[in-house]
């Protein structure tokens, strides 16, 4: 089993959809999640930090389940600019800090 | 704010020849690491260096050697390019070991023919 798992898509939507991507993890230990963004032939960018309270930022909430081990990410009121890769990240807080990445879920939001 | 950069940020190989891609970063941070990224294979940790002075194996190790020179750079070296080695290259950095997540460069697209 794949430490970081998500759905790949790809995920086609219309501007002003609402899309939710999950994904879970495999090691209960992880400290820390992520979100992050990747565009064509880009590096990946960090979209947002995961909290266990759950975490709002404009138009992107991140929810975090830790009895599940499992992470989502809602875009609400997609825009043609929300077109990239979604990789959801992991830190399992080892000495060398290492960060586990999902492979990805292509998201395309067309008009 | 210059953040990690790489360099080249293209290059291509012929079998058995060597080259070293340069990464630095000018946040101050401890922890550096070099990924490798293939179509449906996600990003693959080679190396990394959690502090200056210290190097070890990621996953994918084979085939690639690195130096952490100092606390900014942190290079990865072919030593005999192959065309498995065909890929995008990204360095990252962190403070806190990871804990807040990574800086990335912006890659090296290497073609080895």
């Amino acid at each position: 089993r794949k430490e970081v798992e998500q759905d790949p898509g790809p995920f086609n939507v219309p501007e002003g959809a609402t899309v939710a991507f999950n994904c879970t993890y495999s090691n209960s230990a992880s400290q820390s999640f992520f979100w992050y963004r990747q565009d064509c032939r880009k590096e990946p960018k960090l979209l947002m930090s995961v909290y266990s309270s759950g975490n709002e930022d404009g138009r992107f909430t991140a929810q975090l389940n830790r009895a599940s081990q499992y992470i989502s990410l809602l875009i609400r009121d997609s825009k043609l600019s929300d077109s990239a890769t979604y990789l959801c990240v992991v830190f399992r807080g080892t000495s060398y800090g290492k960060l586990t990445f999902g492979q990805g879920t292509i998201l395309t939001v067309h008009p | 704010n210059a953040g990690v950069t790489q360099t080249p940020k293209f290059q291509v190989l012929k079998t058995g020849q060597s080259m070293t891609l340069q990464c630095a970063q000018d946040m101050n941070h401890n922890s550096m690491y070099w990924y490798r990224q293939d179509p449906g294979m996600g990003l693959r940790l080679i190396y990394y260096s959690a502090s200056e002075g210290t190097t070890d194996k990621g996953e994918v190790p084979n085939g690639y050697n690195v130096s952490r020179l100092n606390k900014r750079e942190f290079s990865l070296r072919l030593e005999s390019a192959a065309p498995s080695q065909t890929s995008v290259y990204f360095c990252a950095s962190s403070e806190s070991a990871g804990l807040y997540g990574y800086t990335f460069g912006s890659g090296t697209r290497l073609t080895v023919v």
